[in-house]
Order: structure tokens, then sequence, then C-alpha cells
């Protein structure tokens, strides 16, 4: 078991730039989540997929903002001219199929805007 | 909605001390309830979890959870504290038996030990 991973572990940028995280879940973890952190709070749900479909998605998740996992692996999250209110650091977790399956949490990508 | 409320920001104990982090839950039916842990710079390890049955349940590194839902609450407890306890605990609510999978989480504890 490797854990969840998330790439890079910390992204420097300029307002207006574009960036793009990657996690790779759990190997045969099917559901995979992106949550949002900042400084002084609990992780903030952002969305999760079920393999590679799009289940759920929070208000937080601006038009700026888009997720995919396309084959049902690893998942991307992109940010599309960032604003200093995107800094914080982005979860990534993944779980198995039902219920009452627990998240494993990777160690996130911290995101700090210029 | 969910929510989460963990009363206390900061608490500080001395090693060796019994803890007791607080979270109290609103959720209209049964909750499903999790605590974690962050260290600074790091992600969050699942310490333990409840879902049904037992409402004392066991966790790992000696930490122990009781579910009260007549106080709504999920209260963390460890009998002797270690140095590298030190850190940021997090309480969560679920509601799995909805269909939706987003984890509502609490604004977290940061926990001091002294030596």
């Amino acid at each position: 078991d490797t854990g969840v991973s998330q790439d890079p572990r910390h992204k420097i940028t300029k307002r207006g730039q574009n960036v793009t995280f990657r996690c790779d879940p759990i190997s045969e973890h099917n559901r995979l989540y992106w949550y949002r952190q900042t400084l002084g709070q609990g992780p903030e749900f952002l969305t999760y997929f079920q393999n590679e479909a799009q289940l759920e998605k929070s208000r937080l998740l601006s038009d700026r903002f888009s997720a995919e996992r396309p084959k049902g692996s690893f998942s991307t999250l992109e940010i599309q001219r960032t604003e200093q209110g995107d800094s914080a650091m982005y979860l990534c977790a993944s779980s198995l199929l039902g219920n009452n399956q627990p998240q494993h949490f990777g160690d996130g990508t911290r995101l700090s805007i210029l | 909605a969910q929510s989460v409320t963990q009363p206390d920001i900061h608490i500080t104990v001395s090693e060796g001390a019994s803890l007791e982090l607080r979270c109290n839950y609103s959720y209209g039916a049964t909750p499903y309830l999790f605590w974690y842990v962050q260290s600074p710079g790091q992600g969050l390890q699942l310490l333990l979890k409840y879902f049904s049955g037992d409402t004392l349940v066991q966790g790992i590194k000696g930490f122990e959870a009781e579910f009260k839902r007549s106080q709504s609450s999920f209260n963390l407890r460890k009998p002797s504290v270690h140095w590298s306890d030190a850190a940021e605990y997090f309480c969560a609510v679920g509601a799995g038996d909805t269909g939706r999978r987003a984890l509502t989480f609490g604004s977290g504890t940061r926990l001091q030990v002294q030596p």
C-alpha cells in the first residue's frame, strides 16, 4: 500500500497563471476526492469521482476549477486564472466503494499565489 | 446540511496527562463520524471511525472516541498523551447512507504537549 500520492508538494505561481495538480490514489480505490484547506481551517470538499465519473461537485468549485479522472486512475485538478484567494492546501483522498469506507488522504499540494 | 463544531481551538496538556477533544455534530440521520490527525505540512491520517454498533470505538495510537447520540457528540480521548501526539485534530461527519460522499470537517483543535 503506497498511499495517496500528490504532485507537486508545493507550487508558487503569479496571479493569473494556470496551475495543474496531480493525484494518484491507492491502486484499488475506485473513489477519489478533492478538498481545499486554508490556514487554520478544516478541509472543505470540492469534488469526487467514482471511477471516471464526476458524481458530486461543491459550490466552491467555481468555473475556473476543473477536475478530471480520464481513465479512472489518477486525477488532475486545474485552476485557471489563479487569484490570491486560491492560496491553500489542496488535498486528495481515495476510498474503496461502499457506504462505510473511510477516505485516505495524501500529503497535499500547497499553492501560493504571488 | 451537516456541520461539525470543535469548540476548542487550542489545547495544551502535559506529557502523560489524559486528553479529551470535543466534537459536536449536526446531522438529521445516523452520522458517519471520523477523527483525523494532521501534522504540520502533512495530509490527514485517520485515527478512528464510527458507523454503527458499539458506541465506544478504538483507534490507532491509543486513541478512542465515544458516540453519544443524545448529546450529538463524538469526543476523542487518550489516557496518557505522548509528546509525539502534538498535532492538529479534526473531527468529520459524513452522510454515506444518503449516497453523498463529501465529508464535513470541523475547524480543528491544535494540541500542544508540554514536557
